[in-house]
């Protein structure tokens, strides 16, 4: 059973362009969760979402980005317009049910953006 | 406020002998849970042990465990017989039930040094 995967690992963007991080998560969980990781910082709660719905969006900022999970297809976080202080990590878990409790909640490997 | 410290930016330890790292809390919920995950350098979150407020006796997982003093509002974690691959980042983490989600909300981290 492969855990949570992410992709790309690393992704570096202009100033302006557009990110697109990918999060397929692990066989039977229809919960997932983003965080982002800013440097020097511990991981801060972004989303959470079911499949076609958004469940909690009070940690994402409210302009530029965006997340969603399709029916079919794994979750994506979009940024829009990247500016410098959007440079950090992003994480992405999932768990079978909720509230998972954490005995049950399982991180991908974190996609690591780079604005320039 | 929703906030957890880990007063410790850096810690190191000699392989074999014991080290505790430190974490406080404050959360106004009743019933919650408390984690350590560590951060390795290939930044995966890995849970290292889980403690549910309303057990008063310490969670032990091998050689974790931690201390948990609710009143104090208090989770440090000990590290027995400390191995080289325990050398990582170490994120305390408490889970907060808001707005339909449950969420984690971390500490900045310590980072945890095991020399030979």
């Amino acid at each position: 059973n492969a855990g949570v995967m992410q992709n790309p690992r690393h992704l570096v963007r202009r100033r302006g362009q557009e990110a697109r991080l990918r999060c397929s998560p692990m066989k039977g969980h229809s919960h997932v969760y983003w965080y982002r990781q800013l440097p020097e910082e511990g991981l801060k709660f972004m989303v959470y979402l079911q499949k076609e719905n958004i469940i909690d969006e009070s940690g994402m900022p409210k302009e530029r980005f965006s997340a969603e999970f399709p029916k079919e297809g794994p979750s994506i976080l979009r940024i829009q317009q990247v500016v410098r202080g959007d440079s950090a990590a992003y994480f992405c878990a999932s768990s079978p049910d909720q509230p998972s409790t954490g005995e049950k909640l399982f991180f991908g490997s974190g996609t690591q953006l780079s604005v320039l | 406020a929703q906030t957890v410290t880990q007063s410790q930016p850096e810690m190191s330890v000699q392989e074999a002998e014991t080290v505790t790292l430190s974490c406080t809390y404050d959360t106004s919920e009743s019933n919650y849970y408390l984690f350590w995950y560590k951060q390795p350098p290939s930044r995966q979150m890995i849970l290292v042990i889980r403690q549910e407020a309303y057990k008063q006796q310490n969670a032990t997982e091998n050689r974790f465990s931690v201390n948990f003093q609710k009143a104090a509002k208090s989770f440090s974690l000990k590290i027995s017989d400390s191995q080289l691959g325990d050398t990582a980042m170490y994120f305390c983490a408490f889970s907060l039930t808001q707005g339909g989600s449950e969420k984690l909300v971390f500490g900045k981290g310590t980072k945890l040094t095991v020399n030979p």
